[in-house]
């Protein structure tokens, strides 16, 4: 495998439901980062990971919650989610933090019933 | 806060035609700005990065722009193919040194239609 993988591809989940969506890059980047992307609305950063540390999150609700046990792998962690948290969400790593061009995967576009 | 507006919010041109897409952003202290393609219910791919000391950069049929004065950036398409109809994302990195990581601020996007 190469680049930015994502599993589930999709997923649809009830709203007392516990998922976990994983991302994984075979870049050898040292960032990592979870946006949302809603429908008629922007891109949305979530969280951004570097060297295992988080150091951004953006106004994330705790009913996601990240987790980054290494380098090359990303968790982002759901329960008890809203619909409105129906999107498409996208995992991306990048070389450096601030420099770094960002490599994207496909999504996991999540369902929330 | 930085915000990012795309223009047009759709396009459909035929093939063979060369168009441009514009992106402008409201704070001109960026690091530099990249230029996404969007294929639908898919991720982005990365068409062309601008760092912010430069004025233009190439790939193929691509040419992106950046006036980083006058807060704008421009995506010329040349000899449009049926191929190119996707979503065309501008995203703008503005960093504040040491309290953001590699933030990027999105447009909405243009989705472009080339027709045979």
């Amino acid at each position: 495998e190469t680049g930015v993988t994502q599993t589930p591809r999709h997923l649809v989940m009830g709203m007392t439901n516990k998922k976990s969506l994983k991302c994984e890059q075979h870049l050898g980047h040292n960032a990592m980062y979870w946006y949302k992307q809603s429908a008629k609305k922007p891109l949305e950063l979530m969280f951004v990971y570097s060297l295992e540390e988080r150091v951004e999150n953006n106004s994330v609700p705790s009913r996601f919650s990240p987790e980054c046990p290494n380098s090359s792998h990303l968790f982002l962690h759901l329960h008890t989610l809203q619909p409105e948290d129906s999107a498409l969400y996208l995992c991306a790593s990048s070389l450096g933090r601030a420099l770094g061009e960002q490599y994207f995967g496909p999504g996991t576009r999540l369902t929330v019933t | 806060k930085q915000e990012v507006t795309q223009i047009p919010a759709a396009l459909s041109v035929p093939e063979g035609e060369n168009l441009v897409l514009n992106c402008s952003f409201t704070d001109s202290a960026i690091y530099n700005l990249q230029w996404f393609r969007q294929d639908p219910g898919k991720g982005l791919t990365s068409l062309l990065l601008i760092q912010s000391s430069q004025r233009e950069q190439t790939s193929g049929r691509l040419n992106a722009s950046l006036d980083k004065s006058s807060g704008r950036s421009t995506l010329y398409i040349a000899a449009s193919q049926p191929g190119d109809s996707a979503t065309y994302l501008c995203a703008v990195r503005s960093d504040a040194g040491g309290t953001s990581y590699g933030k990027l601020t999105f447009g909405q996007g243009t989705i472009l239609t080339v027709h045979p």
